[in-house]
């Protein structure tokens, strides 16, 4: 079975100080793992990906995820805020077939000025 | 630009209204899928079409008709909603099923009155 746990469902940092999005997933297989983005009343927009290829991903707007198998994690990480980061942001865990597309429950990201 | 555009992108209806949602992917995917986003819970898969055939109803109510007259359009039939049925309604679209990423459309907002 599969599941995807956000640890948080709401961060606030301070501008220009480091982000971290905490996802940790359980999978029987090798998972596809995914961040996704959710600006105001927007549809969802990919943020990154990982399949396997390498476990330090990078993303669009300066966020990347560190795929951990030993601690089944999967934390999106940017080292510096910027207010247009304010969003809320889903991990997903997909394998083999659309019923196992799995989202997590979102984190609000907040920053502060 | 997603490339999944979805129409209308606010709706609003009475109970006894008939209304239908497009979607339409101009990206060369196979599948696409219909998710609903309530305040406060998770994304729910609703129904998915891989090469216009159905693959997944996930237990929606028959108020909800999917419609996939091809691999690039989707609708999604209403009639004789509920006002718990307020929420946005997003598409998407992915390359088959297996663990490729999906890409969304902004959504519909839609309020049943």
């Amino acid at each position: 079975a599969q599941s995807v746990t956000q640890l948080d469902s709401h961060v606030s940092v301070s501008e220009g100080t480091p982000v971290l999005l905490r996802c940790n997933y359980s999978s029987s297989y090798s998972p596809s793992l995914f961040w996704y983005v959710q600006h105001p009343n927007k549809g969802l927009q990919l943020l990154l990906k990982y399949t396997s290829a390498a476990t330090l991903v990078k993303g669009i707007n300066g966020f990347e995820a560190e795929f951990k198998k030993s601690e089944t994690s999967f934390h999106l990480t940017k080292p510096s805020a910027h207010m247009s980061d304010a969003a809320e942001y889903f991990c997903v865990v997909s394998r083999s077939s659309a019923s196992k597309i799995i989202f997590g429950s979102g984190t609000r990201l907040s920053i502060r000025p | 630009e997603t490339g999944v555009t979805q129409t209308p992108r606010h709706l609003v209806m009475g109970m006894t209204n008939k209304k239908s949602l497009k979607c339409e992917q101009h990206l060369g995917h196979n599948a696409m899928y219909w998710y609903k986003q309530s305040a406060k819970k998770p994304l729910e898969l609703m129904f998915v079409y891989n090469f216009k055939e159905q693959t997944e109803n996930n237990s929606v109510p028959s108020r909800f008709s999917p419609e996939c007259p091809n691999s690039s359009h989707l609708f999604l039939h209403l009639h004789t909603l509920q006002p718990e049925d307020s929420a946005l309604y997003l598409c998407a679209s992915g390359q088959g099923l297996s663990g490729n990423t999906i890409y969304f459309g902004e959504g519909s907002w839609l309020t049943v009155v």
